[in-house]
């Protein structure tokens, strides 16, 4: 069964780190793009990184410079590292799996069910 | 960026109605946009891609379409279980971009 596990999140304080994992099964976490979106509590979806098969990273200017995305083929796994945090990260963090189903459709076909992260003092 | 300008913020219609969203990109995706759908306390769920191709299991009530710069998701004989918060979603180039979302109410 294709299944992606988000765990991680908890309760930091600003300026303090964190690291997600995202546990996949039913396909290599390397055989296609990978994403990380967040949603703050009670607001929109909002993007904030990728990976691709390749191995090229991108993020969201929010991010850029704190986190950083990787992954561990060996252990199955998807990972966002956050550092330097600050409030406005307070979010539920899914994982996501993007799929080119070819004709410029790129999708996220596989979400997570999300691990929250709350960043306060 | 490219910014996705998705209207309207809410609407409530009743069981068996049709409704439309619309979401404008600033600038052209070519036919790069998707519709999700986030139910309460759900993770989101891919609807539609490529602008008006149903995802895998989707009820065919369920259509993308576009006109000029506006895409649209319609909504035919409404279900209780569509109530959620729609989005469209651009993939044509990062940073990968939502709408605001819409939130449906089923009276």
């Amino acid at each position: 069964e294709v299944q992606l596990v988000e765990s991680g999140g908890g309760l930091v304080q600003p300026g303090e780190s964190l690291r997600l994992s995202c546990a996949v099964s039913g396909f290599g976490v390397s055989d296609t793009y990978m994403n990380w979106v967040r949603q703050a509590p009670g607001k929109g979806l909002e993007w904030v990184s990728l990976i691709s098969s390749g191995g090229t990273t991108f993020y969201a200017d929010s991010v850029k410079g704190r986190f950083t995305i990787s992954r561990d083929n060996s252990k199955a796994t998807l990972y966002l590292q956050m550092n330097s945090l600050r409030p406005e990260d307070t979010a539920l963090y899914y994982c996501a799996r993007e799929m080119d189903y070819g004709e410029e459709d790129d999708v996220f076909d596989i979400w997570g069910q999300g691990t929250m992260v709350t960043v306060s003092s | 960026d490219i910014q996705m300008t998705q209207s309207p913020s809410s609407l409530s219609a009743s069981v068996g109605e049709s409704v439309t969203i619309t979401c404008r990109a600033s600038q052209p995706i070519s036919n790069s946009l998707n519709w999700v759908q986030q139910r309460p306390g759900r993770a989101p769920n891919l609807l539609i891609y490529g602008t008006s191709k149903l995802q895998s299991g989707v009820p065919s009530r369920f259509r993308g379409s576009v006109s000029g710069t506006d895409f649209t998701l319609t909504i035919s004989s409404l279900q209780r279980e569509d109530s959620a918060t729609y989005y469209c979603q651009q993939t044509y180039n990062t940073p990968i971009t939502f709408g605001q979302g819409t939130r449906l109410e089923i009276k």
